[in-house]
C-alpha cells in the first residue's frame, strides 16, 4: 500500500517570494511521484511527475521538485511565487504494481499575498 | 496533451433521483478510466476504475449498486448516481490515461452534484 502526506493545508506566501510545498510518501515499492495543481471548480492539471529518472524534476509554471529517498520527500518549490499560482496543490503516488491509480494527499491551499 | 470532457459540468437534483455523469477521451481510446469524488475543501478519493467492455472495479465503501459505471465504448464511460441523496452531493472528477502514456492522467473538469 502507499500513501502520500502534506504538511501543511495551507500555506501563505508574498508575491515573489520562495514557494514550498511539502510531500512525504509511504510505498513499500518504489514510487511514481506527482503533483497536480487544481483551480476552483476545475479538474486537475499535471504540474510535474518523478518516474524513476533524474531525481531533480522540472514541470510547469516554473516550478520543481526532488525526490529525496532517504527522507522519502517530493517537495514541490518555485523560487519567486506570482498570484497566479494561488490554488490547491495535491502531491498523489501509484506504483507499477497492479493498478495504475493514484492516491492522493490532503492537498495544500497556496495562498500569495500581494 | 488529451482532452478529457465531463457532462454536465454541474448539476442540481432532488432527492430519491437518478443523476448520470459522462465522461469523454475526445482525442484518444482510453481503456481504463477512473472516477474520483472530492469534497469541499477535501481531497480526491478513488471511487472506482472503470473498464472498457467489463464490470467496473469498486473500492472499498463504494457502492456499487448506488454509483453504477458503464464503459461501453473507448472513448465514454459514464456513472449514474442512484436514487440520489443530500449525502451524495460532491465534486467527481473523472481521469484516464492518454494513448501511449503511462504516466500521465489526464483529468476531466469535474461535476458538481448537489442533491437537494
Amino acid at each position: 500500500a502507499q500513501s502520500v502526506t502534506q504538511l501543511g493545508s495551507h500555506v501563505s506566501v508574498s508575491e515573489g517570494a520562495l514557494v514550498l510545498l511539502r510531500c512525504n510518501y509511504s510505498s513499500s515499492v518504489p514510487p511514481y511521484l506527482f503533483w497536480y495543481v487544481q483551480y476552483p471548480n476545475q479538474g486537475l492539471q499535471l504540474l510535474l511527475k518523478y518516474t524513476s529518472a533524474a531525481t531533480l524534476v522540472k514541470g510547469i509554471n516554473g516550478f520543481e521538485a526532488e525526490f529525496k529517498k532517504s527522507e522519502t520527500s517530493f517537495h514541490l518549490t518555485k523560487p519567486s511565487a506570482h498570484m497566479s499560482d494561488a490554488a490547491e496543490y495535491f502531491c498523489a503516488v501509484r506504483t507499477d504494481t497492479g493498478r495504475r491509480a493514484l492516491t492522493f494527499g490532503s492537498g495544500t491551499r497556496l495562498q500569495v499575498q500581494p | 496533451g488529451a482532452v478529457v470532457s465531463q457532462h454536465p459540468s454541474w448539476v442540481i437534483c432532488k432527492s430519491g433521483t437518478s443523476v448520470k455523469i459522462e465522461c469523454r477521451s475526445l482525442d484518444f481510446q482510453a481503456t481504463t478510466m477512473f472516477w474520483y469524488r472530492q469534497f469541499p475543501k477535501q481531497s480526491l478519493m478513488l471511487m472506482a476504475t472503470s473498464n472498457e467492455g467489463s464490470k467496473a472495479t469498486y473500492e472499498q465503501g463504494v457502492e456499487k449498486d448506488k454509483f453504477l459505471i458503464n464503459h461501453a465504448s473507448l472513448t465514454l464511460s459514464t456513472l449514474t448516481v442512484t436514487s440520489a441523496h443530500p449525502e451524495d452531493s460532491s465534486f467527481y472528477i473523472c481521469s484516464a490515461y492518454g494513448a501511449g502514456g503511462l504516466w500521465e492522467q489526464f483529468f476531466g473538469p469535474g461535476t458538481r452534484l448537489t442533491v437537494l
